[in-house]
């Protein structure tokens, strides 16, 4: 199975801050189709994941363009532009390139 | 776009039960679905899928154990879950699959316990 690392596991910021979350495949994430299929999701305490990005850099609709996501093949980030109260949670990678489908062990990003 | 799952609770270990995934808003016969499960306290971790057409795929985990299942002409996704260990407690997640990810539904806790 595809192992998907995120770093790091905790991310303590101030309102207004810029982060970033790492997410590293085991394998290489790009299709023979040509697409990468690689997805950031953000779950809030209590809540379902709600997704957030996919195909690695394309913004769900509705979802503020503070997110951006990049990367290629084995590694992937997702950016924060000033985090906002709103944003806390935990962010997941996923990939379903290979079955099975897997997801990262999770990021929780919280206020310092 | 709505899924609304069911049918879960406390259940003992060895014992069976039955989730069931009610789908509005979409043409459900037209797209394959997938279970998904979030033991208390950890991450994500995909259990199974169905295609439209009713072609199946499990997590080695579960294979032999559950049964995902549909039945279009009411708009529904099943899991059943056999044989339950307490390592099988979590909440369950129906999602319809797009090719681009997923819509999630809010999810049902299933406890496996004495």
């Amino acid at each position: 199975d595809v192992v998907l690392t995120q770093t790091p596991p905790t991310l303590l910021a101030t309102i207004g801050q810029s982060v970033s979350i790492s997410c590293r495949s085991s394998q290489s994430l790009l299709h023979s189709n040509g697409n990468t299929y690689l997805n950031w999701l953000l779950q809030r305490t209590g809540q379902s994941p709600q997704p957030l990005i996919y195909l690695v850099s394309k913004l769900e609709s509705g979802v503020p363009n503070r997110f951006s996501g990049s990367g290629s093949g084995t590694d992937f980030t997702l950016k924060i532009s000033g985090v906002e109260a709103e944003d806390l949670g935990v962010y997941y990678c996923m990939q379903f390139t290979h079955y099975p489908n897997t997801f990262g062990a999770g990021t929780k990003l919280e206020l310092k | 776009v709505q899924l609304v799952e069911s049918g879960g609770g406390l259940v003992q270990p060895g014992k069976s039960l039955k989730l069931s995934c009610s789908a509005s808003g979409f043409t459900f016969s037209s797209y394959g679905m997938h279970w998904i499960r979030q033991a208390p306290g950890k991450g994500l971790d995909w259990v199974a899928y169905i295609s439209s057409s009713s072609g199946t795929v499990y997590a080695d985990a579960v294979k032999g154990r559950f049964t995902i299942s549909r039945d279009n002409a009411k708009n529904t996704l099943y899991l059943q879950l056999n044989s339950l260990k307490s390592e099988d407690t979590a909440i369950y997640y129906c999602a319809r699959s797009l090719y681009y990810g997923y819509n999630w539904g809010q999810g049902v806790m299933v406890t496996v316990s004495s």
